[in-house]
């Protein structure tokens, strides 16, 4: 079935650099997306969303970029820390006549060099 | 605001026996939905509770079933365990009405099957 993939299984990256996560989707009937952050032992923990009548939205720290006419959704994250590392999954879900179902991506283990 | 609440955190079983896995939602959430993580397979959805009715299904066979109480707190149920059933179920809260909205996760129950 469709799926929300990454590009990258892991990421490697040194402190203070800026990190950019990316996903491809395939649904172009989805128009809400949502990239979570988790860290071993944990649920996924939300960091930012974006619905398809934008294209770019800011969090701290944070931008979500999403190009429709491609259906690339990217996450960049700015001065990253060591505590940044962890797997990240972009999600997708395809309206609100769909509910809350999210349709997850296969992450990328994002690790942040001191 | 309390998080997402998950009981237990851990349970070992084995094959053919029966669980119950217990979810409560952050205060005012209406939607509860129910994932499977597993290395393989990734996060994948399970179904979605509002108002005490299941509003969206994903594609697991019937021994998995659910239901949500009055007060929005949810349960899942998995029968006849197999041992492909080990995995990290995890419960998202969300409000659940009007435009989609970030669902909040648990930090799960580790389920293990021997």
């Amino acid at each position: 079935g469709e799926s929300v993939g990454l590009h990258l299984p892991t990421l490697s990256v040194q402190e203070g650099d800026n990190s950019i996560i990316n996903c491809a989707y395939s649904n172009s009937a989805s128009d809400y997306f949502i990239w979570y952050k988790q860290e071993s032992g944990k649920g996924p923990q939300f960091i930012i969303d974006i619905r398809s009548n934008m294209d770019k939205r800011q969090g701290q720290r944070v931008t979500v970029l999403l190009n429709k006419t491609v259906k690339h959704l990217s996450l960049q994250i700015a001065a990253t820390q060591p505590g940044d590392s962890a797997v990240y999954f972009c999600a997708e879900n395809k309206g609100e006549t769909s509910g809350s179902r999210l349709t997850f991506g296969e992450g990328t283990q994002l690790t942040v060099n001191p | 605001k309390a998080g997402v609440t998950q009981t237990p955190r851990y349970l070992i079983k084995t094959r053919g026996q029966q669980v119950t896995l217990s979810c409560s939602p952050i205060s005012g959430h209406r939607s509860v939905s129910w994932y499977q993580q597993t290395p393989g397979q990734g996060l994948q959805f399970l179904f979605e509770y509002f108002s005490e009715t299941q509003r969206n299904k994903g594609n697991f066979p019937g021994r998995f079933s659910g239901r949500q109480f009055s007060n929005s707190r949810s349960e899942m149920n998995v029968s006849t365990l197999e041992l492909g059933d080990s995995a990290l179920y995890l419960c998202a809260s969300s409000l659940g009405e009007g435009l989609v909205q970030p669902q909040h996760f648990g930090d799960g129950t580790r389920l293990s099957i021997l």
